[in-house]
């Protein structure tokens, strides 16, 4: 059964940092796609960060680009989020999802991580 | 970046009805476009994608068309535990992106 279990959300100051981690199980992780989708209070879905199965390519949405970074360690199927310099409007539930092979959609979704951004 | 708009944002419907949702694109994205039902507290599911193949374990009363700009989302003899909100997303062009949504509400 694939598990997608994201952790590390919180509440952090305008300025500051997080990591989030998602521990995926249940399928080959290192050769899948992952994303991170985040979805602000009330709002609809964003799509925020993808990277490759193998790590070497990743894609930010421009608007956190520079401010976050997404990686994974395949040797502990566990992916990341790091987001610095964070904004009031970064604020949301943050999903890992895992990309369905062949097509930039998500089969597998984690049950989100709450950020929330404020003094 | 490829916008997406989705009508109607809000539907009022009985169980059993049937409903269309459409999901208009920017620009031609082919048939790169997936649908997602979303619940209160809950991750999305992945209903649909390739536009028309649905996604194992998904009754058959969704379906969906389209190609090029223009798609819809059909749900026949609606079920109680179809309210929820429907996405649309493409997947032709990076950055991946969704449309705003419609919830679909008992009426």
């Amino acid at each position: 059964e694939v598990q997608l279990l994201e952790s590390g959300g919180g509440l952090v100051q305008p300025g500051g940092s997080l990591r989030l981690s998602c521990a995926a199980s249940g399928f080959s992780f290192s050769t899948y796609a992952m994303s991170w989708v985040r979805q602000a209070p009330g709002k609809g879905l964003e799509w925020v960060s993808g990277i490759s199965g193998s790590g070497d390519t990743t894609f930010h949405i421009d608007s956190v680009k520079g401010r976050f970074s997404i990686s994974r360690d395949n040797s502990k199927n566990t992916l990341y989020l790091q987001l610095n310099s964070l904004r009031a409007e970064d604020t949301a539930i943050y999903y890992c999802a895992k990309d369905m092979r062949g097509f930039d959609v998500f089969d597998y979704w984690g049950q989100g991580s709450q950020v929330t951004v404020s003094s | 970046d490829i916008q997406l708009t989705q009508s109607p944002s809000f539907l009022s419907a009985s169980v059993r009805d049937t409903v269309t949702i459409t999901c208009r694109a920017s620009q031609g994205i082919s048939s790169y476009l997936a649908w997602y039902q979303q619940k209160p507290g809950k991750a999305p599911k992945l209903l649909i994608y390739a536009a028309s193949t649905l996604q194992s374990g998904v009754p058959l009363r969704f379906s969906g068309s389209g190609s090029g700009t223009e798609f819809t989302l059909t749900i026949s003899s609606l079920q109680p535990e179809d309210f929820a909100t429907y996405y649309c997303q493409q997947l032709n062009r990076y950055p991946l992106t969704f449309g705003p949504g419609t919830k679909v509400d008992i009426k």
